[in-house]
């Protein structure tokens, strides 16, 4: 199966911040990498798909982009209401992994 | 408008079979290129993916778990239902249903992610 490693699994950063996680496959995935954001108490919703589109209705601060097997995940100017824990997930193979999350904060 | 509910008991004994429902509306499980996926939470840790079913009657599971799990739809009900047996306490967790989508791209290529989630079944395996 293919393993997915996601860094940080926390981070604290201040509103109007840009923010990057990573996400790493343990091999090369090409570009099917999605990424979603689940709110405390509530199902993960989906943000970027084959790793750089962005889901409709998505605010256009979320960006993704990577290929092989390192992504990221940018938030180009942090918001309150984007505290949530986002997860990186290959679509690569018909066994679907997700990465261990990584969980943002609000300084 | 896509929505998709979980429903299952609430408590299971261990060593008991768990059956859970999802039921769809908004869409066909017999549309092309469409399936459904299970994915677990257990209480503060991270996504599993468990299981998927497409419109063609494809089906995946999670190795670890492989031996457990029976996934299946009712096309005429609109339902996918998931059945994993001999449950423990480690298998408390919630449980989500998810649309699978697809997007084909100038490449060539189809890409596959989950949409639309439903809301979540809790399920807690205890004596």
């Amino acid at each position: 199966d293919i393993q997915m490693t996601q860094s940080p699994s926390s981070l604290s950063a201040s509103v109007g911040d840009r923010v990057i996680i990573s996400c790493r496959a343990s091999r090369s995935i090409s570009n099917y990498l999605n990424w979603y954001q689940q709110k405390p108490g509530k199902a993960p919703n989906l943000l970027i798909y084959a790793a750089s589109s962005l889901q409709s209705g998505v605010p256009s601060r979320f960006s993704g982009s990577g290929s092989g097997a390192d992504f990221t995940l940018t938030i180009s100017s942090l918001q309150p209401e984007d505290v949530a824990t986002y997860y990186c997930q290959q679509s690569y193979t018909v066994l679907y992994t997700f990465g261990q999350g990584t969980k943002l904060e609000i300084k | 408008q896509v929505t998709l509910k979980e429903s299952g008991p609430v408590l299971v004994k261990p060593t008991e079979t768990l059956t859970l429902t999802c039921t769809v509306s908004g869409f066909s499980l017999s549309s092309t290129g469409m399936g459904v996926s299970w994915i677990r939470q257990p209480p503060g840790k991270a996504l599993e993916w468990l299981a998927h079913i497409f419109s063609n009657d494809d089906k995946s599971y999670s190795t670890s778990l492989k031996s457990r799990l029976t996934i299946s739809k009712d096309t005429s009900k609109s339902q996918v239902v998931l059945t994993m047996t001999d449950m423990d306490p480690l298998d408390t967790a919630t449980y989500y249903c998810a649309r699978i989508n697809n997007t084909y791209s100038s490449s060539g290529y189809y890409y596959y992610y989950m949409d639309i989630w439903g809301t979540g079944t809790t399920v807690t395996v205890s004596s």
